[in-house]
């Protein structure tokens, strides 16, 4: 089985500054993927980064960024330079194959940037 | 926007009554899955369909039921509704069947049950 885990229910920031929302799963698969995906008030589930286990480098995609510690089995996301749209659910997930491809999803850390 | 459709966007009925979300997957993309979000249960996936075929189940009740049809348009069958299934139903596609392919998210179907 799979599990993801957010520990931050809730977190903020000032606008221009930096967060870190933090994320731990487990797998029994050696190749997985993970992703973060962002869920603004409009409900809409939007991908902001993904990260191949096999790759040692962490993925960037301009402010965002990710800290991946393969054998820590963790996974935190990076927020630069904080805009006010960025206020909204954050969702890690891990999609480790195997018997199928879903998408495990944490709990989520609701984020509020603040002016 | 995704690319991915789902309709309608709100439906509220009635405990006992049955309905059927619609999803229309992106361009070329063979793979549909379906997500339940509730605020006790949070996102959980429920089944997978690829090129018309039920690849995967999740946490689907025997209530739930989908089918994907040859236009790869799929629909999430909801019956003998309870208060409980009232939620937000995500359909997501992707290419193919593995773990890399990204999930591109349509805008989701709230559902809520009176």
């Amino acid at each position: 089985a799979q599990t993801v885990t957010q520990s931050q229910p809730e977190m903020s920031v000032q606008e221009a500054e930096t967060v870190t929302l933090s994320c731990t799963y487990d797998t029994s698969e050696n190749n997985y993927y993970l992703f973060w995906y962002k869920q603004p008030p409009s409900r809409q589930m939007i991908l902001v980064i993904r990260q191949e286990a096999y790759k040692q480098q962490n993925a960037t995609e301009n402010r965002f960024s990710v800290n991946f510690q393969k054998a820590a089995k963790s996974f935190s996301l990076k927020i630069s330079d904080s805009q006010l749209g960025d206020t909204a659910m954050y969702f890690c997930a891990l999609n480790s194959g195997g018997s199928n491809y879903k998408l495990t999803f944490g709990k989520g850390t609701l984020l509020t940037v603040n002016p | 926007d995704s690319g991915v459709t789902q309709t309608p966007k709100h439906l509220i009925t009635a405990t006992g009554q049955r309905v059927t979300l619609r999803c229309s997957p992106r361009s070329g993309d063979l793979s549909v899955y379906w997500y339940q979000q509730s605020l006790d249960q949070g996102l959980q996936f429920l089944i997978q369909y690829y090129n018309g075929e039920e690849r995967a189940k999740g946490n689907i009740l025997e209530r739930f039921s989908a089918q994907q049809f040859p236009d790869l348009h799929s629909e999430l069958n909801l019956s003998s509704l309870e208060l409980g299934d009232s939620a937000l139903y995500f359909c997501a596609s992707s290419v193919g069947v593995g773990s890399y392919n990204e999930q591109f998210f349509g805008p989701g179907t709230r559902l809520t049950v009176l």
